[in-house]
């Protein structure tokens, strides 16, 4: 089967624009998981989905991010007047994870973000 | 505040070596901890895991070891081949928490 999907691959933009990425998760996986990755870091989690709702947002780092479910299965996370420092690797992951045991999650490509 | 520690930036080891990344931790409240491999371009792989109840798992050439009175963990690679050269992240989570938490990975470079 199809794993995690993302897109764009990569997008350049210009500081104070808006930009939207993509991620279709693996077809059944309940969990949806947004990470960023910068150079030289490890990912930096930033907003889970169970089902349709943000079961947990905290790692959002202001409100010019936010992230939408709206049937369940494909995500969007949604950046408004970026900065440089949003420059990054964008990554999503999808989990069936059943509450026990280990959170292993699936991990898409990802989306590089350049913000000029 | 790094919860995920490891020290280690890179590692380069002979082919048919063995390959030890460590990982050290401060939260006591993990539960899992996860190991991940990413090529260049790619997403992060998952590739062995352990519960903080057990001390060691095995999995073909690829074993972790878990010290919890050291909040300490490794993976060891024997023997290590080419292809498993990439970055190796180091991941935990508690039981009830979803998010995983991420050391800074450790590039590996096997060398033929």
């Amino acid at each position: 089967g199809a794993g995690v999907s993302q897109t764009p691959s990569n997008k350049v933009t210009e500081k104070g624009k808006y930009v939207e990425l993509r991620c279709d998760p693996i077809s059944g996986h309940t969990a949806l998981y947004w990470y960023r990755q910068s150079l030289g870091q490890g990912p930096e989690f930033l907003i889970y989905f169970q089902g349709t709702g943000a079961a947990d947002d905290s790692g959002l780092p202001n409100d010019r991010f936010f992230a939408v479910r709206p049937e369940g299965s494909v995500s969007t996370l949604k950046i408004q007047r970026t900065e440089r420092g949003d420059s990054a690797v964008y990554l999503c992951a999808s989990s069936s994870w059943p509450g026990q045991g280990y959170n292993e999650q699936f991990f898409g490509p990802g989306t590089r973000l350049t913000v000029l | 505040d790094q919860q995920v520690k490891q020290n280690s930036p890179s590692l380069s080891v002979q082919e048919g070596r063995i390959s030890i990344l460590n990982c050290d931790y401060t939260n006591s409240m993990f539960d899992y901890f996860l190991w991940y491999k990413k090529y260049p371009a790619e997403g992060p792989t998952f590739l062995i895991s352990i519960s903080s109840i057990k001390d060691k798992n095995e999995d073909g050439r690829f074993t972790v070891f878990l010290n919890k009175s050291a909040k300490h963990l490794s993976l060891h690679i024997v023997p290590s081949q080419p292809g498993d050269s990439a970055v190796y992240f180091c991941a935990a989570h508690t039981g009830n928490n979803r998010k995983l938490i991420w050391g800074l990975g450790t590039s590996l470079a096997v060398n033929p």
